[in-house]
């Protein structure tokens, strides 16, 4: 079936403006998350969606950074007043809590570029 | 708070030859699972694959073999006969009941024929 897919796949803004970036989960999978890679470093967790539950927000590095996910499924991560420090590749995934793997499928990712 | 520590940013591997991917991670929790992902340049990030703590048995899928030592908390990887498909960045990855993935900085493979 059709894996996790991200929208758009590279963004370029100007610094000030603000970008919404979208994800597809897989089909059926009840969590959802947001990772940020940036340039040289490891995957930095974002956000956290699970069912109807309240999103664990924990790892949100600013106010300036939103995301919602509706009706369970498709999910919009929201930058505001973009800063160059933003730059970098935003990673979804999605898993099947109930499966008991915790694996998590990943999307192609958003490269952002903030100039 | 949990870390993932590799210790390795680069690491080089004759085709056909096997390698060793370090890991190391650091937790308070008794129930945890591991992951080793495959990134390639294309971007998109692979399970390889995962160990529960609770099981003793090393997992292995294929090639790839883990070498899982709970005590000295270290979670390493094995590629055997190495492809040139497996040049990618590999991350090692824990997760407890909390889900989220913690990270690894990453070991950027490359196999040379």
């Amino acid at each position: 079936g059709a894996g996790v897919s991200q929208s758009p796949s590279n963004k370029v803004t100007e610094k000030g403006k603000d970008v919404e970036l979208r994800c597809d989960p897989i089909s059926g999978h009840t969590a959802l998350y947001w990772y940020r890679q940036s340039l040289g470093q490891g995957l930095e967790f974002l956000i956290y969606f699970q069912g109807n539950s309240a999103p664990d927000k924990s790892g949100l590095p600013s106010d300036r950074f939103s995301a919602e996910r509706t009706g369970g499924s498709v999910s919009t991560l929201t930058i505001q007043r973009t800063q160059q420090e933003d730059s970098a590749v935003y990673l979804c995934a999605s898993s099947l809590r109930s499966s008991g793997r915790h694996e998590q499928f990943f999307g192609p990712g958003t490269r952002l570029t903030v100039l | 708070a949990q870390t993932v520590t590799q210790s390795q940013p680069e690491m080089s591997v004759q085709e056909a030859e096997t390698v060793t991917l370090s890991c190391t991670y650091d937790t308070s929790e008794n129930n945890y699972y591991l992951f080793w992902y495959k990134q390639p340049p294309s971007r998109q990030m692979i399970l390889v694959i995962r160990q529960e703590a609770y099981k003793q048995q090393n997992a292995t899928e294929n090639r790839f073999s883990v070498n899982f030592q709970k005590a000295a908390k270290s979670f390493s990887l094995k590629i055997s006969d190495s492809q040139l498909g497996d040049t990618a960045m590999y991350f090692c990855a824990f997760a407890n009941s909390g889900y989220a993935l913690n990270f690894g900085k990453g070991t950027s493979l490359l196999v040379t024929p």
